[in-house]
């Protein structure tokens, strides 16, 4: 059962490169998340999706676009890289909006743009 | 003021000792609280829901007290595993979105 899985784990961009990140999850999940984790700053919600088809921002959307065109794919989009997206990026699923239900992470995408 | 704040620490214990993390959070409306761990590198993991009249789980003991705004985790005997950064997570009263703290980080020594 592989969970929730990002693609790519690694990545360096020139400002101004586009890029996307995948996100995968193999649970049936209704909820996906996208987070970016900075020192010293915890995780900060970007965009999240309640189901297929839908998106939302999140805490610190500005510079990023999300699709879900499928249930199983949240994709994270960043049209033109700036340093300040320097990051950890993780993705997270969870079974539906309830509070009491945990968030499943990815193992994290760590960005860094030169 | 953050939503979610944590002391970053690290606490520094010996093996076997107890080691308490507060946690305060603004939003009085918030529904449920988490904790979770998260190990160096790597993603963060549900560790323990947080309930009200406070709940136990092996060495591990949560504690929300809502009229101060803070949650509590206390671990007992702590073992070399136990190192990590440890995030308090508050759920807001919509139920649909996590706001994090910045983590305590825990360094269980020999």
């Amino acid at each position: 059962n592989a969970g929730v899985t990002q693609t790519p784990k690694f990545r360096v961009l020139k400002t101004g490169q586009s890029m996307t990140l995948l996100c995968a999850q193999d649970m049936n999940h209704e909820y996906m998340y996208w987070y970016r984790q900075d020192p010293g700053m915890g995780l900060r919600l970007i965009h999240y999706s309640v189901g297929e088809g839908t998106t939302a921002k999140g805490e610190v959307p500005d510079g990023y676009n999300v699709s879900r065109l499928k249930k199983q794919n949240f994709l994270l989009g960043l049209e033109s890289a700036a340093p300040s997206q320097t990051s950890v990026y993780f993705c997270a699923s969870s079974e539906d909006r309830k509070g009491n239900q945990p968030q499943h992470f990815g193992d994290g995408t760590r960005l860094s743009i030169l | 003021r953050k939503e979610v704040e944590q002391d970053p620490g690290p606490f520094n214990v010996p093996e076997g000792a107890t080691v308490a993390f507060n946690c305060t959070y603004s939003n009085s409306a918030s529904q449920s609280f988490f904790w979770y761990r998260q190990d160096c590198r790597k993603e963060p993991k549900l560790l323990m829901s947080v309930y009200s009249s406070g709940n136990e789980d092996g060495r591990f003991t949560a504690q929300l007290n809502r009229a101060s705004q803070y949650i509590s985790l206390l671990i007992r005997d702590s073992k070399l595993s136990d190192s990590a950064t440890y995030l308090c997570v508050v759920c807001n009263n919509a139920g649909n979105m996590l706001t994090f703290g910045g983590g305590t980080r825990l360094m269980v020594k020999p």
